[in-house]
């Protein structure tokens, strides 16, 4: 089954400790997004990446890092996650850029206490 | 930059009946233009887009959108709503000469009432 995989669904954490949200394709896609979604301001891209060890900046990249060594993954780093980083997550993936439909993941509910 | 703009936070509406879901961008150029479906608890699935050609796009479970460049909308329209259809809609657009990051407005959740 085509799918875009996310681990964990659910993290709680305390502030400052480092944490890796995973996520993996396996439908052979280039591109591949992170996404936080809060109440009231939708959905805001993190990170994005058009391929192998490509990666760049979407609206709100501070306090996040990725890495894309293999097409199908593409991870979220929190190195020092602080309590706004509390949200939902949502990692996505396309053929090719965003001109081709986008299928995302069942997200991520983190919780930075 | 391009942004996009969904007046309604909410809209409540009865079954059967007629809804419209607005949508506004703003971009000096080119743009591809979405609109994604989020059902409770889910992640969201692209319901329908516009990249080029007829303005009028429609999807396959009786949804349809108008691009309309003068006006700079996208809105969402359904004829007749199901209770089923209760979810969050966001409407969301892209450069067309640059698909790599991808702009949402804040979403729609609309409610079906029986």
């Amino acid at each position: 089954e085509a799918q875009v995989t996310q681990n964990p669904r659910y993290l709680i954490t305390v502030t400052g400790k480092k944490l890796t949200v995973t996520c993996s394709q396996n439908m052979n896609h280039e591109y591949m997004s992170w996404y936080r979604q809060d109440p009231g301001l939708g959905l805001r891209q993190i990170y994005y990446s058009m391929n192998v060890e490509v990666t760049d900046k979407g609206d709100v990249p501070e306090g996040y890092k990725v890495s894309r060594k293999e097409k199908r993954n593409f991870p979220l780093i929190l190195e020092s996650p602080s309590p706004n980083q509390t949200s939902l997550y949502f990692c996505a993936s396309s053929l090719q850029g965003l001109s081709s439909e986008q299928f995302f993941g069942p997200g991520t509910r983190l919780t930075v206490l | 930059a391009q942004s996009v703009t969904q007046l309604d936070s909410q809209v409540p509406v009865f079954e059967e009946a007629p809804v419209e879901l607005r949508c506004n961008y703003s971009s000096s150029v080119s743009v591809y233009l979405f609109w994604y479906v989020q059902y409770p608890n889910q992640g969201l699935q692209l319901l329908l887009k516009y990249l080029s050609g007829s303005t009028l796009v429609e999807s396959i479970n009786g949804f349809e959108a108008e691009f309309n460049k003068s006006q700079t909308s996208f809105h969402l329209r359904k004829p007749s709503v199901h209770i089923s259809d209760t979810a969050e809609y966001f409407c969301a657009v892209t450069i067309s000469y640059n698909t790599d990051k991808l702009i949402f407005g804040t979403g729609t959740r609309l409610q079906v009432f029986p």
